[in-house]
C-alpha cells in the first residue's frame, strides 16, 4: 500500500526550532516529488514547496521561502519540513503529499497531518 | 503567482440535487504541449487530509464515484456533484499546477439543505 506517514503533534514555545517528518513506503521514493501544505486553524490549503527526493531538487513559495527548509533523506524514505525559529502564526496542521506522476502534477498521496502548535 | 478564486464560498444542496462549483485562474493553466489543463479537485472532510478527486480538469481519480466531475479550459473551470450524498459534505479545493508555487483556491464548502 502507498502510504505517507507523519510523525506526531508537536507543542513548542516561540523562538524554538522544529523538524517534522513524512515516511513515504509502498512506492519508489525516489521517483516522486514530495510537497508540504500547510492549513491554518479553519482555514484553507496554502502550498510551501515541493522536493524530489531522487536528488533534492527543492522548489519554494516566496511566501514561506527563509522560512521553513524543506529536505529529505532518500535512504530511510523521508521527508522533513523543519523550522529554525518558530512563531506562533506557524500553529497550524501540516500535510505532507505526493505528487502523482511528475513535476507539474497534483498531489495523489496525502499524509495524515502533524498539528503543530506554538504557544508561550 | 497564479491567483486562484473560488465560486461560491459556500453552497446548501438537497440531496439528489446538482452542486456547481466555480474555479478560476489570474492566468491559463493549459499547457500547450500536450492540450492539458494544469487543474486539480480535492475534497476535504473535517478532520481529515485533502483527497484528490480530479486532476487534468477533468479526469477523475481512481475509486472517484463518477457523480463528480470536472469541465472547463483555460482560466474556467467547474467541478460539478451531479447528485449529492451525505457523504460528500466537505470543503472543496482547486488548485493549479502550471507554475510554482502550485497554489489552491480559498476553498467552497458544501452542505445540505
Amino acid at each position: 500500500e502507498v502510504q505517507l506517514v507523519q510523525s506526531g503533534a508537536e507543542v513548542k514555545k516561540p523562538g524554538q526550532s522544529l523538524k517534522i517528518s513524512c515516511k513515504g513506503s509502498g512506492y519508489i521514493f525516489t521517483s516522486y516529488w514530495i510537497g508540504w501544505v500547510r492549513q491554518m486553524p479553519g482555514k484553507g490549503l496554502e502550498w510551501m514547496g515541493i522536493i524530489y527526493p531522487g536528488d533534492s531538487d527543492t522548489r519554494n513559495s516566496p511566501s514561506f521561502q527563509g522560512q521553513v527548509t524543506i529536505s529529505a533523506d532518500k535512504s530511510i524514505t523521508t521527508a522533513y519540513l523543519q523550522w529554525s525559529s518558530l512563531k506562533t502564526s506557524d500553529t497550524a496542521i501540516y500535510y505532507c503529499a505526493r505528487h502523482r506522476v511528475g513535476f507539474s502534477d497534483a498531489f495523489d498521496i496525502w499524509g495524515q497531518g502533524t498539528m503543530v502548535t506554538v504557544t508561550s | 503567482d497564479i491567483v486562484m478564486t473560488q465560486s461560491p464560498d459556500s453552497l446548501a444542496v438537497s440531496l439528489g440535487e446538482r452542486a456547481t462549483i466555480n474555479c478560476k485562474s489570474s492566468q491559463s493553466v493549459l499547457y500547450s504541449s500536450n492540450n492539458k489543463n494544469d487543474l486539480a479537485w480535492y475534497q476535504q472532510k473535517p478532520g481529515q487530509p485533502p483527497k484528490l478527486l480530479i486532476y487534468w480538469a477533468s479526469t477523475r481519480e481512481s475509486g472517484v464515484p463518477d457523480r463528480f466531475s470536472g469541465s472547463g479550459s483555460g482560466t474556467d473551470f467547474t467541478l460539478t456533484i451531479s447528485s449529492l450524498q451525505a457523504e460528500d459534505v466537505a470543503v472543496y479545493y482547486c488548485q493549479q499546477y502550471y507554475a510554482t508555487p502550485f497554489t489552491f483556491g480559498p476553498g467552497t464548502k458544501v452542505d445540505i439543505k
